[in-house]
């Protein structure tokens, strides 16, 4: 079965370093785009970036551009979305997905339960 | 890069059939496919229709999708509806700059 498994919930202060993760199960991690959702409370959907674990090529959306680091671990099958100085404006929802086939262009066929990150002095 | 535009919410009755709107702002909706999910109260999305009219893995035939060029609009048809059809409904296509584009989700009331 084609899983990802996110990390838990996240509880920081402004200013702090976060970095989530996203572990792809159950198929080829390295030949498949993952990509980045936010989620602000109450709010829709919002398309962060994709990132190739075979190569770390990404396609950031501007609203993110800077904001966020994506990385991958290929040993691990892990993708990771990263913050160096948080907000909180950043409190929101993250999910990772995979598209259905190894184009980024393709529809997410695969979501992750998400990440609960909470940025709160 | 375009927008897409859904109803803020729709309702009708169980046993009954919806049709939810997503219009592109610019350019032909039929350039890039068009994807919908739902997401129910409290979890994460699943994939409802891929490619503008194919049903995702395990989803019942109450569910359609389709384009039409004339409205510059796809559409997600739900029949025979279910309070379980209660939720958050986004379509998603495909842009330059944005290259994944999400419209603002509609919500669906089953009453």
């Amino acid at each position: 079965e084609v899983q990802l498994v996110q990390s838990g919930a996240e509880v920081k202060k402004p200013g702090e370093s976060l970095r989530i993760s996203c572990q792809g199960s159950g198929y080829r991690f390295s030949s498949y785009w993952i990509g980045w959702v936010r989620q602000l409370p109450g709010q829709g959907l919002e398309w962060m970036g994709l990132i190739h674990p075979e190569d770390s090529d990404t396609k950031v959306s501007p609203s993110f551009q800077g904001q966020v680091t994506m990385s991958v671990d290929k040993s691990s099958a892990t993708a990771f979305l990263q913050w160096t100085s948080l907000k909180a404006s950043d409190t929101a929802m993250y999910y990772c997905a995979r598209p259905y086939s190894t184009s980024w262009n393709d529809a997410f066929d695969v979501w992750g339960p998400g990440t609960l990150v909470t940025v709160s002095s | 890069n375009f927008l897409l535009t859904q109803p803020h919410s729709v309702s009708e009755s169980p046993g009954k059939t919806v049709t939810i709107s997503c219009t592109r702002t610019s350019g032909s909706i039929a350039n890039n496919y068009v994807q919908w999910f739902q997401q129910r109260p409290g979890r994460a999305p699943t994939t409802v229709i891929l490619e503008d009219k194919i049903r995702a893995s395990g989803v019942p035939d109450r569910f359609s999708g389709a384009i039409d060029t004339s409205s510059n609009s796809a559409s997600l048809t739900i029949s025979g509806l279910k309070t379980e059809d209660e939720a958050d409904y986004y379509c998603q296509s495909f842009g330059t700059i944005n290259r994944v584009i999400f419209g603002g989700g509609t919500k669906l009331t089953v009453l």
